[in-house]
Parts: C-alpha cells; sequence; structure tokens
C-alpha cells in the first residue's frame, strides 16, 4: 500500500459544484501540505497543517478549503469550482527535511 | 516572485553526457531537497541536505549546498535514458517553515 493515498485519482466536473479531494498517509507524520501542479508553473502551496489543530494558508489559498480530520486524513474542497482549478493536485506529508507525496488527483472542471 | 530560481527549465542531451542543474535563491534555507518526478507521478525524494557546502553523492548523482544556504546544484554523470524526469527542488526558508519548490528542470535524455 502507498505511504500516502489520494482519492479520487481522476475528476471532472462542472463549474460550480463542490468538490472533495481527499488524502491519508500511513508514515505517522504531523506536517500535511496540499499543492497544485500547472505546467510551467511547478508546484505550488494551497494550505499546510503541522498537526490536527493547526491550518495555514498556502501562496494560493484563495478558493479552496481544507479539513485535518486526524493526523492521517487532511482533504482539500473547492466550494464552487471554476475553470482555472484545472489542475494536477498532490497531497503530501513529511518532516522538516524530507516529504512524501501521493500520486495525485487530476482534476477537470467544465 | 519566485523563491527558488531553477535552471535550466529545459534540458535535452544524449546518453553518456555529464550535466548541472542549478538551484538559486536570495533567501536562507534551513534545508534543501531533491525530487524527481515522472509522468502522472507524485515527486520522489532523491536528498535532502542540510549543511552549509555539504556534498552529498547517489551513484552518478552528486548534490551540493551551497556555504551559505541559498543555493544548490545537482550535477549527472554520465546521463541514462533512466535519467529522464522533472528534477524539482525544494526547501524551508529559515524565516517560516512553507516547504517551496521551483518550477523544475525537466531533462530528456537520448538514447
Amino acid at each position: 500500500d502507498a505511504d500516502v493515498t489520494q482519492t479520487p485519482r481522476n475528476r471532472i466536473t462542472k463549474t460550480g459544484k463542490r468538490i472533495m479531494l481527499e488524502c491519508s498517509q500511513t508514515k505517522g507524520h504531523d506536517r500535511m501540505y496540499w499543492y497544485r501542479q500547472d505546467p510551467g508553473l511547478g508546484l505550488r502551496l494551497i494550505y499546510y497543517s503541522f498537526d490536527v489543530k493547526d491550518i495555514n494558508k498556502g501562496e494560493i489559498s484563495d478558493g479552496y478549503s481544507v479539513s485535518r480530520q486526524a493526523q492521517a486524513k487532511f482533504s482539500l474542497s473547492l466550494e464552487s469550482a471554476i475553470p482555472n482549478q484545472t489542475a494536477l493536485y498532490f497531497c503530501a506529508t513529511g518532516t522538516r527535511t524530507e516529504a512524501f507525496f501521493g500520486q495525485g488527483t487530476r482534476l477537470t472542471v467544465v | 516572485t519566485q523563491l527558488l530560481e531553477q535552471s535550466p527549465q529545459f534540458l535535452s542531451i544524449q546518453e553518456g553526457e555529464n550535466l548541472t542543474v542549478y538551484c538559486n535563491s536570495s533567501s536562507v534555507f534551513s534545508s534543501l531537497q531533491w525530487y524527481r518526478q515522472e509522468p502522472g507521478e507524485g515527486p520522489v525524494l532523491l536528498v535532502t541536505v542540510v549543511t552549509g557546502g555539504e556534498v552529498k553523492k547517489l551513484k552518478r548523482l552528486t548534490f551540493q549546498f551551497g556555504d551559505a544556504r541559498k543555493d544548490s546544484s545537482l550535477h549527472i554523470t554520465a546521463a541514462q535514458p533512466g535519467d529522464t524526469g522533472l528534477y524539482l527542488c525544494a526547501g524551508l526558508p529559515s524565516s517560516n517553515y512553507k516547504l517551496t519548490f521551483g518550477k523544475g528542470t525537466l531533462l530528456t535524455v537520448n538514447p
């Protein structure tokens, strides 16, 4: 089993719909991250959490929200999806010196 | 403003050649990490450098952290087609705890 599991792997949704991307990890780390990856823009940080009670905005948090349900679970929500949120989304967990990524969720908003 | 600048953005070479990619910043980092990403997959950690001036080797890959902890380089000796991928540097700035990535270097090694 993968150390970091993201669901779904692929999703197509319509503009205005609410969608949740889920992430769970078995590494036992406190830190968890959500990134989006776009061609030519690299990985950009959406939100990060250092423990269950700690949630922090990254560089592109507008239009997104997160929930840290447990040490092992960190979900990302798009309250009202828009086409420019079409991207590859990655969840990660780790320590100060290493990060482990899930396989990504390819989200398309039409 | 990109906190971590990677160069070159694209690199296409022949099998057997050597190459170096760079990761530069004006900020000091407590550590820098290098990842390799293949299409459709998440980034995979290759190495972490922590100490200024540190050099780490991973088979044909040599990683160096600048003395001032603001930059790093990745050197590949005798590149092989299996080295093809997107190489990303990432780090934790000393001023905050946000794991920040560069835009990456897309390496293609032709047989």
